[in-house]
């Protein structure tokens, strides 16, 4: 079945430590998006990818960086410059062509820095 | 810019109760708009959406929403509650067909009582 897989579903990480989420999509969609989500605070845009080689920062990028060197993938890493690292990450991609926002979700991975 | 409000952090209804989420939005130019549920520790959900066309809007799981331009309100509702409902919801709008990077609420628990 097609889909967004995103592992690991939780990790720990202790202060100072890179750490890198992956995140595998088989739905041949062209953009990806990362999303930080905190409790009450809805969803925040990390980076988006409209295309292969090619990224963007969204709203809050700082401390966070990513690649997409396969239209499949978009890893996202938690730089120790992250100041609150600990959150829910989601992972998400959509097909650009459709340009109606529909997008499609992972199920999500879990951070927390001890 | 666009905006999105979603009224109450949590909303509590009895088992087979009306369930009305409200959200209203801002938007300068014709909005795309979104319902995504989350069910606990997962990714998120299409409901559903409206684009263009008929503003009254049904989706997945027996639930609706209503487009209503004049008030700038997707409000979400479903006639009779069931336990499975129990989730958080999002509203999310779109700035239309060239801009496809959501703005997404705050997000609306959902409670159901037995």
């Amino acid at each position: 079945d097609g889909g967004i897989t995103q592992s690991p579903k939780y990790l720990f990480r202790k202060e100072g430590q890179n750490v890198t989420l992956s995140c595998e999509q088989n739905l041949n969609h062209d953009a990806m998006y990362w999303y930080r989500q905190d409790p009450g605070q809805g969803l925040r845009l990390i980076y988006y990818s409209q295309i292969v080689n090619d990224f963007q920062k969204g709203d809050i990028a700082e401390g966070y960086s990513v690649s997409r060197e396969k239209k499949e993938s978009f890893p996202l890493t938690v730089t120790s410059a992250q100041k609150n690292p600990t959150a829910f990450y989601l992972c998400a991609s959509s097909n650009r062509n459709t340009n109606t926002g529909e997008l499609f979700f992972g199920e999500g991975s879990r951070l927390t820095v001890l | 810019a666009q905006s999105v409000t979603q009224l109450g952090s949590h909303v509590s209804v009895s088992e087979g109760a009306l369930v009305l989420l409200r959200c209203n939005y801002s938007s300068s130019v014709p909005p795309y708009l979104f319902w995504y549920v989350q069910y606990p520790n997962q990714g998120l959900q299409l409901l559903l959406k409206y684009t263009t066309g008929a503003t009254l809007v049904k989706g997945i799981n027996g639930f609706e929403a209503e487009f209503k331009k004049s008030e700038t309100s997707f409000h979400l509702t479903k006639p009779s509650a069931h336990m499975s409902d129990a989730a958080e919801y999002f509203c999310a709008v779109s700035a239309g067909a060239s801009n496809y990077q959501l703005i997404w609420g705050a997000g609306t628990k959902l409670i159901i009582k037995p």
